[in-house]
């Protein structure tokens, strides 16, 4: 099976700028959850999707959106770039939400 | 109190040595546990999983988890310089559609 893809692999926006980041899971997975990793912050939950609802979200500002389509995949969109939104975006994906996540490779964002 | 701990480190350990990496948690609600391991500038992936308190072994790895005291450890015997990299513990806990991760302990193997 293929993994979890992720698209763009790299992307430099300057603030005040939206992006859109997608993410195809592996094949039969329903639940993708996001993540953003910082050096001082660690891996931060953004939110999860499973069959097209979000489920959960985490302590992120409302800039922070995204959504799932009828086969899984899933985008999220970050308005109004700020510099601290430098990261590595990454996204798990499982069956359901309750079993193994498997990451994709991930996307760094560079915000200048 | 965070919700999942670990020792950044970072932990060094000879060649050949055991590796010993912990985690606690703070909800006992907490139903799956999961290890990751990721090098530096790529993505996490999965090591191993535990569900039940005792022991699970899958090779060179062993993982520990103990309910009652809300720790889970990661045992790596023969540790070898490919090791190194940061180990991520996680918690699931049924119901929340959420992983709380840890922030990681960098773990060097020296040759």
């Amino acid at each position: 099976k293929a993994g979890v893809t992720q698209t763009p692999r790299y992307l430099i926006k300057t603030r005040g700028q939206q992006v859109t980041l997608s993410c195809s899971p592996i094949s039969g997975h329903r639940s993708v959850s996001w993540y953003q990793q910082t050096p001082g912050q660690g891996l931060q939950f953004l939110f999860e999707y499973f069959s097209e609802t979000q489920r959960n979200k985490g302590n992120f500002p409302g800039r922070f959106s995204g959504r799932q389509f009828s086969n899984s995949r899933s985008e999220m969109n970050v308005s109004t770039l700020e510099l601290g939104d430098s990261a590595l975006y990454l996204c798990a994906s499982s069956p359901t939400p309750w079993e193994t996540q498997y990451f994709g490779p991930g996307t760094r964002l560079l915000v200048l | 109190q965070k919700e999942v701990e670990q020792n950044s480190g970072p932990l060094s350990v000879p060649e050949g040595a055991i590796a010993s990496l912990n985690c606690t948690y703070s909800d006992r609600g907490s139903q799956s546990f999961f290890w990751y391991r990721q090098y530096s500038g790529k993505s996490p992936e999965l090591i191993m999983f535990i569900y039940s308190n005792g022991d699970k072994e899958d090779g060179r790895f062993t993982a520990q988890l103990n309910k009652a005291s809300q720790y889970v450890s990661l045992l790596i015997r023969d540790s070898q310089p490919s090791d190194s990299a940061t180990y991520l513990c996680a918690v699931n806990m049924l119901g929340t559609y959420k992983y709380i991760f840890g922030t990681g302990t960098r773990l060097k193997v020296l040759a």
